[in-house]
């Protein structure tokens, strides 16, 4: 079976420290997709990143960073220098490619709070 | 770029009443998904279709229809609604597997 793990509920920090968010998936298959989405208080899903189960490279997007690694099926998400503005859900999510039109299966998500 | 577009953003029902919730896809997006959020909780998978027709199904109640148009736009149909049912209405459109897979802004629904 398929699932996502986010162990962390509820997480607070003071504007500018650094920030983890982790993940744990657990999947069969070999070939999936791993997301990680971000809903602020106005209630949308707005989309951060996609990663294939082959590319282990980790990515730097700005003050956003993810670290995926196969062998812990961990794909944590760190939010550097962080921003009151960056409070929100953040929900990891997982996508197998063994059917077309699979669906999306999401953590609980992890809610942060930065604080002033 | 176009996006996943949804309406209504908001909608106010009576307890038993009918919902009528619209998604319309991307261009050439031609798999649709619809999910259902709770308060406090993570979006869960209601119903997908592919070219029109039916291709997988989650935890969808009974009282719940949906189905995809000619045009590829979906319509969710909810009836006998309840309290419980409040919750955001997300649509999702891909042309095909995980690249390309984009949420709308989502239908708050509220019963009343």
């Amino acid at each position: 079976a398929q699932k996502v793990t986010q162990a962390q509920t509820e997480i607070s920090v003071v504007e500018k420290e650094d920030v983890t968010l982790d993940c744990v998936y657990e999947t069969r298959d070999t070939t999936y997709y791993l997301f990680w989405y971000k809903q602020p208080p106005s209630g949308e899903l707005v989309f951060l990143i996609r990663r294939n189960s082959f590319d282990e490279q980790n990515e730097i997007s700005g003050r956003y960073s993810w670290n995926f690694q196969k062998s812990t099926s961990s794909f944590n998400f760190t939010i550097t220098a962080s921003q009151v503005v960056d409070s929100a859900v953040y929900f990891c999510a997982l996508i197998l490619t063994s059917n077309r039109d699979d669906k999306i299966i999401f953590g609980k998500g992890t809610r942060l709070h930065i604080l002033p | 770029a176009a996006g996943v577009i949804q309406s209504p953003r908001h909608l106010i029902k009576e307890k038993r009443e009918t919902a009528t919730l619209k998604c319309y896809p991307i261009p050439r997006h031609d798999t649709v998904y619809w999910y259902q959020q709770g308060p406090g909780q993570d979006p869960q998978f209601l119903i997908s279709f592919y070219e029109k027709m039916q291709s997988d199904k989650g935890s969808i109640p009974d009282r719940f229809s949906a189905q995809q148009f000619s045009d590829y736009h979906s319509e969710l149909n909810m009836s006998s609604l309840e309290l419980g049912d409040s919750a955001l209405y997300f649509c999702a459109s891909s042309p095909g597997g995980s690249y390309g897979y984009t949420f709308g802004s989502g239908t708050r629904l509220t019963v009343v």
